[in-house]
């Protein structure tokens, strides 16, 4: 069965921390990796679409990068406006369009 | 500024009630799709539209989840009878999606409906 894990669920920063988020993902036949930012009482947004391992999507102070087995998003110098829950998604070759989402990490970075 | 436009944004109802949720898909998209979401269980996809045809409802209970899309420019999800458990946020997503190689997808503000 396919799996998306994140982690962490949470994570608390301080403004100006650099981190990283993971994705973790189990699927056969990946055609695509999906990072989307979530605000409270909003829907997912659009950040960036990965395709194969080793590439690498850059926006602002976000940076996603993809391997065989997972995911990363690399926040530098991250700001208060950066909070927010990340939420990862894959879609498979098997599935059609269908997106199987991750349970999000919710960030909350403190001035 | 082109966005999934979704109503109601809160409906409360008691239980056994009809609930229909209504959304106006991006003008030129061709797939749209309805998610739930909860805290227990994260986004998970109920159905979903490529030109106005069903493609895919297996994440919908089928006995008391219906969707369609009657034209281009609406897609509704009905509930009948709703229960306690349909407690959640639901959203709807339009996309251009073109071969394999594209994936992003609009979200509209969802509809928190609470079922008592």
């Amino acid at each position: 069965e396919d799996q998306v894990t994140q982690s962490p669920e949470a994570l608390r920063l301080q403004e100006g921390e650099s981190s990283s988020l993971n994705c973790s993902y189990t699927v056969s036949g990946l055609r695509g990796l999906f990072w989307y930012r979530q605000d409270p009482g909003k829907g997912p947004e659009f950040l960036f679409t990965l395709y194969s391992a080793g590439e690498e999507k850059e926006k602002e102070r976000l940076k996603a990068t993809l391997t065989k087995k997972e995911s990363f998003l690399h926040i530098t110098a991250p700001k208060p406006e950066d909070s927010a829950t990340y939420l990862c998604a894959v879609r498979q070759e098997t599935s059609g369009s269908r997106l199987t989402f991750g349970e999000g990490t919710q960030l909350t970075v403190n001035p | 500024d082109a966005r999934v436009t979704q109503t109601p944004r809160h409906k409360v109802t008691e239980m056994g009630q009809e609930v229909t949720m209504r959304c106006q898909p991006i003008l030129g998209h061709n797939t749209v799709f309805w998610y739930r979401q909860t805290m227990m269980q994260g986004l998970e996809l109920l159905a979903y539209f490529r030109n106005r045809a069903p493609l895919d409802d297996s994440g919908m209970p089928k006995d008391r989840f219906s969707a369609e899309m009657p034209d281009a420019t609406l897609a509704t999800l009905k509930i009948q009878p709703s229960e306690p458990r349909d407690s959640a946020v639901y959203f709807c997503a339009s996309g251009l999606l073109v071969g394999p190689a594209t994936g992003e997808l609009f979200f509209g503000e969802g509809s928190r409906l609470t079922v008592l």
